[in-house]
């Protein structure tokens, strides 16, 4: 199985501020993910992170908003920018081995 | 557009009795069925993956199964500690994003002692 890790595990942070939310898988995966999950809701993708392309959003979700990186082959970040009290969720990073797909930990966020 | 509905929303159990929780989808082509355990505050820990009608995968006390239009989760003699939400997930064939999954609203299991 693979172990991925998440930073910070929570935050609280203001209204209209940034949150840069770090992922690290322990080994090689091509694709990371990012999932949301809001309040008493289930998991929604956010955006498919390729190393060394850009990231692929689902519907609903811009680039602006969640500007995402991924440096290398087992490290990513997803920013939330210009947050809103609407940005609490819980942020989860992902990714697949085979036909198996692992969830990090989360990251709780509350903006005020 | 993918659906994933489960039910029941909630379920209490007693220690030792046996139950299933269900997990109804609508996919235009099923590439796989995912079940997953997330305890509070946790992310969620992967179960099982079903690939085709007809197919079981077992894991201590839990047994997962798979028809055309649904999953279950059975549960034999379920322990406090198998208390958790269970979710169920689908990714379609020849999506786009290898990693889609669409959820479930998930299941919130308690088992009293």
């Amino acid at each position: 199985s693979a172990v991925i890790s998440q930073k910070p595990s929570r935050d609280i942070c203001q209204r209209g501020t940034s949150l840069t939310i770090q992922c690290q898988v322990d080994s090689q995966v091509t694709m990371m993910f990012w999932y949301r999950q809001q309040p008493g809701q289930s998991l929604t993708l956010i955006a498919t992170a390729n190393q060394g392309s850009e990231a692929t959003y689902e519907s609903g979700f811009v680039i602006d908003k969640f500007p995402i990186s991924r440096p290398n082959l087992t490290f990513s970040t997803l920013t939330v920018s210009n947050m809103s009290p609407e940005d609490s969720s819980i942020y989860l990073c992902s990714s697949r081995w085979g036909d198996t797909q692992y969830f990090g930990p989360g990251t709780r966020l509350t903006v005020l | 557009e993918d659906q994933v509905t489960q039910s029941p929303e909630a379920l209490r159990l007693q220690e030792g009795e046996s139950s299933s929780l269900n997990c109804s989808y609508t996919v235009s082509g099923l590439r796989g069925l995912f079940w997953y355990r997330q305890d509070p505050g946790k992310g969620p820990e992967f179960l099982f993956t079903l690939y085709s009608a007809g197919e079981e995968k077992e894991k201590e006390r839990l047994k997962a199964t798979l028809t055309k239009k649904e999953s279950f989760l059975h549960i034999t003699a379920p322990k406090p500690e198998d208390s958790a939400t269970y979710l169920c997930a689908v990714q379609a064939a020849g999506g786009t994003s290898y990693g889609k999954l669409t959820f479930g609203q998930g299941t919130i299991l308690t088992v009293h002692p």
